[in-house]
């Protein structure tokens, strides 16, 4: 069945870098969207960015332009997101989700989520 | 950006009663809403896409409405299953932004 999977909870100080994995099972990985979404601890889904499987095109929200790259692997069917300069307010649970005209552009499948740490 | 605007933020309510919760964008998106619903440490899940369609294995309890700028979720009959978060967003043009989220709580 569909599913996306996710690589592990990570730790990392201010500053650092990080590098989150999302692996698709049980679906063409290019006829979809990947979207990453992220929530702070008790907040609110907030939408980061995309990237297209097929040809890599990306598009990102405003605040992470320059400090998040989305990228994909197809002969892996693996998304990737890096975050830069990492700080206390990164500390959130980051879910890769795809989207697509098949799912009328909504959501249909999450990762399990990945947890980022920053913390001194 | 297309702001979303979730109401109420938190809501209590008990088994067997029907709730709406409502979703304003701040232009017009067409059609272009979906709702989730999201449980303590869990992805979010999706219900109703397009602004009405209900996703497959939903209960029917569940059904959505609107178009335009103004949306809504209702949940017929509660049960205890239902009681988590909610979260409307737009796939009218990125960012596809959420909606702040309301908060089920039972009474």
């Amino acid at each position: 069945q569909v599913q996306l999977v996710q690589s592990g909870a990570e730790v990392k100080k201010p500053g650092a870098s990080v590098k989150v994995s999302c692996k698709a099972f049980g679906y063409t990985f290019t006829s979809y969207y990947v979207h990453w979404v992220r929530q702070a601890p008790g907040q609110g889904l907030e939408w980061m960015g995309m990237v297209n499987p097929s040809g890599g095109s990306t598009t990102y929200a405003q605040k992470f332009q320059g400090r998040v790259t989305m990228t994909s692997d197809t002969s892996a069917n693996t998304v990737y997101m890096e975050v830069n300069s990492l700080r206390s307010e990164d500390t959130a649970v980051h879910y890769c989700a795809r989207i697509g005209a098949v799912s009328s552009w909504a959501f249909d499948s999450w990762g399990q989520g990945t947890l980022i740490t920053v913390s001194s | 950006d297309i702001q979303m605007t979730q109401s109420p933020s938190s809501l209590s309510a008990s088994v067997g009663d029907r709730v709406t919760i409502t979703c304003r964008a701040n232009q017009s998106i067409s059609n272009f809403l979906n709702w989730y619903q999201q449980k303590p440490g869990k992805a979010p899940k999706l219900l109703i896409y397009a602004a009405f369609s209900l996703q497959s294995g939903v209960p029917s309890r569940f059904s959505g409405s609107g178009s335009g700028t103004d949306f809504t979720l209702t949940i017929s009959s509660l049960q205890l299953e239902d009681f988590a978060s909610y979260y409307c967003q737009q796939s009218f043009s990125t960012p596809y932004t959420f909606g702040q989220g309301t908060k089920l709580e039972i009474k």
